[in-house]
């Protein structure tokens, strides 16, 4: 089944305590990124990357960083977490970014306390 | 400023009624326009969208309409079924910026049986 997998589902940290929260794509697709949803603001970009060693900032970057070693896997990192990065958080993947071509992953709650 | 809104976060229908969701934008260079549903604990999925050279869309229940001048879409679900319950979020894409999705708030349908 063509998907993208977030792990974990639901994460409550504390300030400061890095965390990873993997992403990962079973289509071949050189298009991923990474976005947060929050009340009445939609979906944020993150970062994006359209391929392999190449990633990019989005609308909100600041406090996350990515790295895109392997095409299928697209990792979030939150080096020191805070508080207004509680969210919920999608990955997504396409294939050269097509419109409407984006396939989501479940996403990940994040809270950071 | 948020480039793509939509200004009700909640709507609510009887079954069978029509479902009428709106999205204003601001860019003129989006090209295309999308609505995305998700529902409680997946991610978003790709619903419809249209083309910024035409004004309407159809696909089995759901018509995307297109008014370029007044910068404002709307998604019509004829008729509403309690299966359509979920939140809709309208973007836009910007082929310009590398067919970067700009999203709405988005609106969360509630159809009652």
């Amino acid at each position: 089944e063509a998907q993208v997998t977030q792990n974990p589902r639901y994460l409550i940290t504390v300030t400061g305590k890095k965390l990873t929260v993997t992403c990962s794509q079973n289509m071949n697709h050189e298009y991923m990124s990474w976005y947060r949803q929050d009340p009445g603001l939609g979906l944020r970009q993150i970062y994006y990357s359209m391929n392999v060693e190449v990633t990019d900032k989005g609308d909100v970057p600041e406090g996350y960083k990515v790295s895109r070693k392997e095409k299928r896997n697209f990792p979030l990192i939150l080096e020191s977490p805070s508080p207004n990065q509680t969210s919920l958080y999608f990955c997504a993947s396409s294939r050269d970014r097509q419109v409407g071509g984006y396939t989501f992953g479940s996403g990940t709650r994040l809270t950071v306390v | 400023d948020q480039q793509v809104k939509q200004n009700s976060p909640s709507l609510s229908v009887q079954e069978g009624r029509i479902s009428i969701l709106n999205c204003d934008y601001t860019n003129s260079m989006f090209d295309y326009f999308l609505w995305y549903k998700k529902y409680p604990a997946e991610g978003p999925t790709f619903l419809i969208s249209i083309s910024s050279i035409k004004d309407k869309n159809e696909d089995g229940r759901f018509t995307v309409f297109l008014n370029k001048s007044a910068k404002h879409l709307s998604l019509h679900i004829v008729p509403s079924q309690p299966g359509d319950s979920a939140v809709y979020f309208c973007a836009a894409n910007d082929r310009s910026a590398g067919n970067m999705l700009t999203f709405g708030g988005g609106t969360r349908l509630m159809v009652k049986p």
